[in-house]
């Protein structure tokens, strides 16, 4: 079956680490991104790629980074600058034309302990 | 950029009524809106859309209007059920999307 996987489903992090969020698609989407929500809020969009190799990055990039080296895989990485990472973190794919919704991973909740 | 807005922030309906969730864009370049719905802790999933040349879009108890003057849609569930209750998006696409804030809807049994 085709679909968008996440993992881990849960993540501690430590104060000062680097910890990376997995996202891998088996759609052929061309275009990934990656939002951050918080409790009781919306989804706010952390950086997003249309083709492999490229990325911009969204309303609130400032501690994270990515990288899309193949199509079906956009990781994050939630940097020891990111000052308040506890969130739930959701990926999502799409292809590039209009017309079509976004598939949504079943997300991380990540825990600074 | 585009900017969605979405109304009301929380609605609590008794089983069996209607609820009817509205959002407005900005960008007059948007051509596709979808709607999502998210359950508690999981990803949103997506649950009907409608493109920029039709009017209303139906599918079992859920429908979505658009007006493209007014830059408005909604959507509307009837004979709402207790596995309504979630959260749900409004988005509006050009290019990538742009999300409402979402709606909580609660359905009393």
């Amino acid at each position: 079956d085709g679909g968008i996987t996440q993992s881990p489903k849960y993540l501690f992090r430590k104060e000062g680490q680097n910890v990376t969020l997995s996202c891998e698609q088996n759609l052929n989407h061309d275009a990934m991104y990656w939002y951050r929500q918080d409790p009781g809020q919306g989804l706010r969009l952390i950086y997003y790629s249309q083709i492999v190799n490229d990325f911009q990055k969204g309303d609130i990039a400032e501690g994270y980074s990515v990288s899309r080296e193949k199509k079906e895989s956009f990781p994050l990485t939630v940097t020891s600058a990111q000052k308040n990472p506890t969130a739930f973190y959701l990926c999502a794919s799409t292809p590039a034309q209009v017309h079509y919704g976004y598939t949504f991973g079943s997300g991380t909740r990540l825990t600074v302990v | 950029g585009e900017n969605v807005e979405q109304h009301p922030s929380t609605l609590s309906v008794q089983e069996g009524d209607s609820a009817v969730i509205k959002c407005t864009y900005s960008d007059s370049a948007s051509n596709y809106f979808p709607w999502y719905k998210q359950e508690l802790g999981k990803g949103p999933q997506l649950i009907i859309d409608i493109r920029s040349n039709v009017g209303e879009k139906k599918d079992q108890r859920i429908a979505v209007t658009l007006n493209k003057t007014a830059k408005h849609f909604s959507l509307h569930i009837t004979e709402t059920q207790p596995e309504d209750s979630a959260v749900y998006f409004c988005a509006a696409r050009a290019g990538k999307s742009t999300f409402g804030d979402g709606t909580t809807l609660t359905v009393k049994p």
